[in-house]
């Protein structure tokens, strides 16, 4: 059964910082992994998406890696922004088709 | 390009009733899944359509049911409604129901309150 993990649980910086959040999952036999983030009592906003073939994805201030045969992906955050606040998902798509299964979440707090 | 919606966006329901949720995905995308959020566990699985079968299920009970009509748009159905089952329902849609790097969008929730 596939499990994902999320470290840290929470994470406060002051603005201007980078900052990584790690996702780690127990089976690599993915097809790709999602990072989201979620505003407080609102939905899932996709940030980017990995395919398993892929090592790294970039959108703006945000790049997440993929190591696959190890388990692991990071979020880079650069020049963090108050605006960044909210709960970052990871999820991992299992080959069974498109269920997501979700980490704990970390949830980030940007101080200005 | 309008999103996914779910309707209704919030909804307070007694023990013992049961309640019908509904999301319509994203133009284009025949794949409608469905996660139930609850503080202590997470995001969990509940099902996923596409082209109006279920493909794949959650580990839930015989009383959350859901289904899928031709124009992609599903629903979710809770019967016999317990205290536990406050949560937030998310849907989420995707491109093809194929197993692949297409992203999942979801809607804003459906917020399920049973007293």
């Amino acid at each position: 059964k596939q499990e994902v993990t999320q470290i840290p649980a929470a994470l406060s910086v002051p603005e201007g910082e980078n900052l990584v959040l790690n996702c780690s999952f127990t089976d690599s036999a993915i097809y790709n992994l999602q990072w989201f983030r979620q505003d407080p009592g609102k939905g899932l906003t996709s940030l980017l998406l990995i395919q398993s073939s892929q090592r790294e994805q970039t959108s703006g201030r945000l790049n997440a890696s993929l190591d696959k045969s190890s388990g692991r992906s990071t979020l880079y955050i650069a020049a963090s922004q108050p605006g960044d606040s909210a709960t970052y998902l990871c999820a991992v798509e299992e080959t069974s088709g498109s269920r997501l299964t979700f980490g704990e979440g970390t949830q980030l707090t940007v101080n200005p | 390009k309008a999103g996914v919606t779910q309707t209704p966006r919030y909804l307070i329901k007694t023990r013992g009733q049961q309640v019908t949720l509904s999301c319509s995905p994203i133009s284009g995308h025949r794949s409608v899944s469905w996660y139930q959020q609850t503080p202590g566990q997470g995001l969990q699985f509940l099902f996923e359509y596409f082209s109006e079968t279920q493909r794949n299920k959650g580990n839930f009970p015989g009383r959350f049911s859901g289904r899928q009509f031709s124009n992609s748009r599903s629903e979710m159905n809770v019967s016999t409604l317990e205290l536990g089952d406050s949560a937030l329902y998310l849907c989420a849609s995707s491109r093809t129901g194929t197993s692949s790097s297409y992203e999942q969008y979801f809607g804003p929730g459906t917020r399920l309150t049973v007293t």
